[in-house]
């Protein structure tokens, strides 16, 4: 079935490093690729996000690629502060109304 | 801080009760989800709606029941043949599209005594 594997689990960088987070999706009629931030204890939010026709997308300090032919989308953090430290949550959707999440990534940001 | 809603914040059961948790938005948005999150675990979609009078099974429906017979409201119910109560259950909206943003509510976190 429908899967989304994201790597690492845990990440921890020191502040002003860069960080990045991977994500591997198994069906290939995937379009839509969100981000989703959770901080401690509140509701997750979309964070950026990239269609299928587009290969990056960029905002700020956060930026996200997409290779549809390996299957894999990544999330990349520069400039790390200690309010970047947070659960990030990879997912895809297919057009439907069904979107499948990553298990997540915790990140630390060392001041 | 409107958008979506959920109550109770905080929710305790005993073993054997059926619980209702409240999902309300004013975003007027066609689809509503309700999703469970444990530790270390991605989201994962209890049921979702795509209009009203309208709802669908997701991946672990067992256990769980909805309704939605407004716009604006989507509750779920925690029944006792739910084996493993215990976590965050989070409510969501999106317009009529999957494709796009969901917006998500404040979450309850139940607690099975």
């Amino acid at each position: 079935g429908e899967n989304v594997e994201q790597h690492p689990s845990t990440l921890s960088v020191q502040e002003g490093d860069s960080a990045v987070i991977k994500c591997t999706y198994s069906d290939s009629a995937s379009n839509y690729f969100p981000w989703y931030k959770q901080e401690l204890g509140k509701r997750p939010q979309l964070i950026i996000d990239i269609r299928s026709n587009v290969g990056e997308k960029k905002d700020q300090r956060i930026a996200v690629t997409l290779n549809k032919t390996a299957k894999h989308f990544s999330l990349h953090i520069t400039e790390t502060q200690p309010e970047d430290s947070a659960v990030y949550f990879c997912a895809c959707n297919t057009g439907g109304f069904k979107t499948i999440f990553g298990a997540g990534t915790r990140l630390f940001v060392k001041a | 801080d409107g958008g979506i809603t959920q109550s109770p914040k905080y929710l305790f059961r005993k073993e054997g009760q059926n619980v209702t948790l409240s999902c309300e938005q004013n975003l007027n948005h066609d689809a509503m989800y309700w999703y469970r999150q444990d530790p270390g675990q991605g989201l994962r979609l209890i049921y979702y709606s795509q209009i009203v009078n309208d709802f669908q099974k997701g991946d672990i429906a067992e256990g769980y029941s909805v309704s939605r017979e407004k716009k604006e409201s989507f509750p779920l119910t925690v029944t006792s043949a739910q084996k493993n109560p215990t976590a965050f259950y989070l409510c969501a909206s999106s317009t009529d599209l999957g494709s796009g943003e969901q917006f998500f509510g404040p979450g309850t976190r139940l607690t099975v005594l």
